[in-house]
């Protein structure tokens, strides 16, 4: 069990550019989660994968958020045209199972910070 | 929906003394109950979860919890807290719908005097 890894650790781009993070689930781990956290918050759910179907989107993913699971391992999170307000930690998570009782894993995250 | 209320922002507690962490959570079914600890720039550790049976459950690094469901709370305790013990504590309610997420407290920050 290596954990969740999440890639880049950190980002920092000037508004308006595109930003792309990856996350590694726990290998036999079924179901994905990108969350978002700014300071002084607890996550705020984005949205989920079951294997490569991606099943909840919150109303926080606007159009310019988009993420993907293609062969039900690693998912990308990418942001169009970044604005300061997404500047954040993105935490992926990853689970096993169908149930809400079964514990989520969390990487270290992405920090991203807008110039 | 479900939600989940931490009430103390941040708690200063000296080393050797005890923790109680509060929350409580709002949900019309039995929930799943979780703690979380973040240390700063980490992702989230599970420190333990209650699902159902025993009320009193153990968790990893001392700490234990109780759910309470005519208080509708589930609060952290620790006998006697390590400097090491520093750190953002999240409340988190799951259930058991298959598809929702979990549903986050806003953190209590613990600092640990000596």
């Amino acid at each position: 069990d290596t954990g969740v890894s999440q890639d880049p650790r950190h980002k920092i781009t000037k508004r308006g550019q595109n930003v792309t993070f990856r996350c590694d689930p726990i290998s036999e781990h079924n179901r994905l989660y990108w969350y978002r956290q700014t300071l002084g918050q607890g996550p705020e759910f984005l949205t989920y994968f079951q294997n490569e179907a991606q099943l909840e989107k919150s109303r926080l993913l606007s159009d310019r958020f988009s993420a993907e699971r293609p062969k039900g391992s690693f998912s990308t999170l990418e942001i169009q045209r970044t604005e300061q307000g997404d500047s954040a930690m993105y935490l992926c998570a990853s689970s096993y199972g169908q149930g809400g009782n079964q514990p989520q894993h969390f990487g270290d995250g992405t920090r991203l910070s807008i110039l | 929906a479900q939600s989940v209320t931490q009430p103390d922002i941040h708690i200063t507690v000296s080393e050797g003394a005890s923790l109680e962490l509060r929350c409580n959570y709002s949900y019309g079914a039995t929930p799943y109950l979780f703690w979380y600890v973040q240390s700063p720039g980490q992702g989230l550790q599970l420190l333990l979860k209650y699902f159902s049976g025993d009320t009193l459950v153990q968790g990893i690094k001392g700490f234990e919890a109780e759910f309470k469901r005519s208080q509708s709370s589930f609060n952290l305790r620790k006998p006697s807290v390590h400097w090491s013990d520093a750190a953002e504590y999240f409340c988190a309610v799951g259930v058991y719908s298959g598809n929702t997420p979990l549903v986050f407290g806003k953190g209590t920050r613990l600092s640990v005097i000596a």
